[in-house]
């Protein structure tokens, strides 16, 4: 079947602008997470909905950074006034259900702002 | 919250040699220990887990323990092919609170024909 699939894959912003990723998790998925990895680093986490409800957001960095998941399926992760240091891979992740921990990851949304 | 140390940050094996790759864990309620294969531009791929209440599982030419007193796990990879070469990252995560994974710095694995 389909895994995780994210879009764009490679988006480029200019400092200031605003930027939409999105991310379709495996189908019937309850759980969504969002991470950010640093060129370099291990994935970071973000936030964490189940289903259409957003139970974490404690990863988020600051509040130009905003996710959604209206419908619990696709979710969107939305950056405002985009900054240098935003420059990172956006990896989306998707899991069966609370009560397991298996996560499936997306190929990734790498951004850079110029 | 969790804190998931990684080593060695590279390290270079001999093809048919073997690989083992360290991490350790601050959070005694860490109860899941994944590991993933990230190739160069592509997505993490989990390539084995473990749970608290077991000490080791293998699959094939990989393996993982799992020390819960000391709070460490461990990969190995034996009978290392050039295809393992890619960076490998362990994480954490506990039932309680979001199941977030928690990630080690990763390891660059180069295995050398």
């Amino acid at each position: 079947g389909a895994g995780v699939s994210q879009s764009p894959r490679y988006k480029v912003a200019k400092r200031g602008q605003d930027v939409a990723l999105r991310c379709d998790p495996i189908s019937g998925h309850v759980s969504l997470f969002w991470y950010q990895q640093a060129l370099g680093q291990g994935p970071e986490f973000l936030t964490y909905f189940q289903n259409e409800a957003q139970l974490d957001k404690s990863g988020l960095p600051s509040d130009r950074f905003f996710a959604e998941r209206p419908e619990g399926s696709v979710s969107t992760l939305k950056i405002q006034r985009t900054q240098q240091e935003d420059s990172a891979v956006y990896l989306c992740a998707s899991g069966i259900a609370e009560a397991y921990n298996e996560q499936f990851f997306g190929p990734g949304t790498r951004l850079t702002v110029l | 919250g969790e804190n998931v140390e990684q080593h060695p940050s590279t390290l270079s094996v001999q093809e048919g040699d073997s690989a083992v790759i360290k991490c350790t864990y601050s959070d005694s309620a860490s109860n899941y220990f994944p590991w993933y294969k990230q190739e160069l531009g592509k997505r993490p791929q989990l390539i084995i887990d473990i749970r608290s209440n077991v000490g080791e599982k293998k699959d094939q030419r990989i393996a993982v323990t799992l020390n819960k007193t000391a709070k460490h796990f461990s990969l190995h990879i034996t009978e290392t092919q050039p295809e393992d070469s890619a960076v490998y990252f362990c994480a954490a995560s506990s039932l309680s609170g979001a199941n977030n994974l928690f990630f080690g710095t990763g390891t660059r694995l180069t295995v050398i024909p």
